[in-house]
């Protein structure tokens, strides 16, 4: 089955660049996507087709692909930025199929 | 604005079942696929079940197959899930999604703010 790997925990300090990676076999073929959930809320779409960002997403997301990882570079991180990050892709290659990573927890110092 | 408001959410017993709800407002919902994704109490996110614009076609993730059935009233501009056969493992924050056209319908644009099932004796 198709998976992805995230790293359960990123720390950084306030202005420093967080770097989330997010690892699958597929990732070559199909894009990745990127989501932000703050406790108690429903996730939301920071980044999509690997690079893309969303309209109303600061400039300081921003996404980048090589072979099979995917990375989510939050730059000069704001305290507000502390949240669980989730890497998603599609799998299309039978009965489709979407598939999340297992989520990162960035911590802001 | 675009927004989806689940409802349908509470305690059962193992073995029975639920039927949750998410109405939509704000966009065409019978122009856009449509998503569960379920969340377990301090673990990640699941995708659940897709169902098409049309209701054509319909997805499941394999844990649920053969459970759970997704559905939609256009109509009413409202999502269904049918859960039957609930598990423990079911418990979990109930989340419909819609499909975001920029992804080509593979990504998740927007979300309910989730509703809770919890399967317990």
């Amino acid at each position: 089955s198709y998976e992805l790997t995230q790293p359960p925990s990123v720390s950084v300090s306030p202005g420093q660049t967080a770097r989330i990676t997010c690892s699958g076999d597929a990732l070559p073929k199909q894009y990745a996507y990127w989501y932000q959930q703050k406790p108690g809320q429903a996730p939301v779409l920071v980044i999509y087709k690997d690079s893309e960002r969303p309209s109303g997403i600061p400039e300081r997301f921003s996404g980048s692909s090589s072979g099979t990882t995917v990375t989510l570079t939050i730059s000069g991180v704001q305290a507000e930025d502390e949240a669980d990050y989730y890497c998603q892709s599609a799998d299309s290659s039978g009965t489709p199929n979407w598939v999340f990573g297992g989520g990162t927890k960035l911590t802001v110092l | 604005q675009v927004q989806l408001v689940e409802s349908g959410g509470g305690v059962v017993q193992p073995g029975g079942s639920l039927r949750l709800s998410c109405a939509a407002s704000g966009f065409t919902f019978s122009s856009y696929g449509m998503h569960w994704v379920r969340q377990a109490p301090g673990k990640g996110l699941e995708w659940v079940a897709f169902i098409r614009y049309d209701g054509s076609n319909k997805y499941y993730a394999d844990s649920v197959k053969g459970r759970f059935t997704i559905s939609r009233d256009n109509s009413k501009n409202t999502l269904y899930l049918q859960m039957n056969s609930l598990r423990a493992e079911d418990t979990a924050v109930y989340y419909c999604a819609k499909e975001a056209a920029y992804c080509g319908g593979d990504c998740f644009g927007v979300w309910g703010q989730g509703t809770l099932v919890t399967v317990s004796s």
